[in-house]
């Protein structure tokens, strides 16, 4: 399969808790990005993480990478209902610029 | 900076007919452009690379002469699907890389297709 897995596949929660979603992969990696997706909408990049990085944190959100284990997590803190989406994780195994997506996860936040 | 558009954002068409989708960079050179399936509530799927005055690489399962690709210009690809059906209808999105590393790739905003 190309694509890593994700979970949860979905989320929903109530504004202002935390969101955490996972994401697996397959093969070793340079680095690994997180998107957003707004319904019907292109992508908007949030992080990026080195294969060499444990930890990031943009804002609201905080990413960690555990290359023993090939997954990583995002963190969204004090969500908002703007933050209703679904968000991928993406790798470089496929080769330079060649990005893998994971399944995603559609995260509701609920006002 | 580093705006990526799409032309048209939402088309729909006969089976039997062809569609072009036009992905452009607005403000940089992309040495490499990527074209992204999408279905309903799934992931994207890379379909093909395309590099600037080259022929494109597909990926396993994807048929060139259906999904045809050319990348005439470093601001500008296109993809054409031929002789589309009801099965191709999808959310397209292209990517452009500007080739500076770091795996930086911009996203243009999709094109809904629907082949009735």
């Amino acid at each position: 399969s190309q694509q890593g897995e994700e979970d949860p596949q979905a989320l929903s929660i109530q504004e202002g808790e935390n969101a955490t979603m996972n994401c697996s992969y397959k093969t070793s990696i340079n680095n690994l990005q997180w998107y957003r997706q707004n319904s019907g909408r292109g992508l908007v990049h949030l992080i990026l993480i080195r294969s060499n990085e444990r930890e990031k944190h943009s804002g609201r959100l905080r990413v960690t990478l555990d290359t023993s284990k090939k997954s990583s997590s995002l963190l969204i803190t004090a969500s908002r209902a703007a933050d209703t989406a679904s968000y991928f994780c993406a790798t470089d195994s496929g080769g330079y610029n060649k990005l893998i997506f994971g399944a995603g996860t559609r995260l509701a936040v609920h006002p | 900076g580093a705006v990526v558009s799409q032309h048209p954002s939402r088309v729909i068409c006969k089976s039997g007919t062809s569609v072009k989708i036009e992905c452009r960079s607005l403000d940089f050179q992309a040495t490499t452009m990527f074209w992204y399936r999408q279905f309903p509530k799934q992931s994207l799927m890379l379909m093909a690379t395309s590099n600037e005055g080259s022929k494109a690489t597909y990926e396993q399962g994807v048929e060139k002469d259906k999904f045809l690709i050319n990348h005439a210009s470093l601001t500008l690809s296109t993809l054409t699907v031929t002789s589309a059906h009801p099965e191709d209808s999808s959310f397209y999105i292209c990517s452009a890389a500007p080739g500076t590393g770091a795996n930086e790739q911009f996203f243009g905003p999709g094109t809904r297709l629907t082949v009735l």
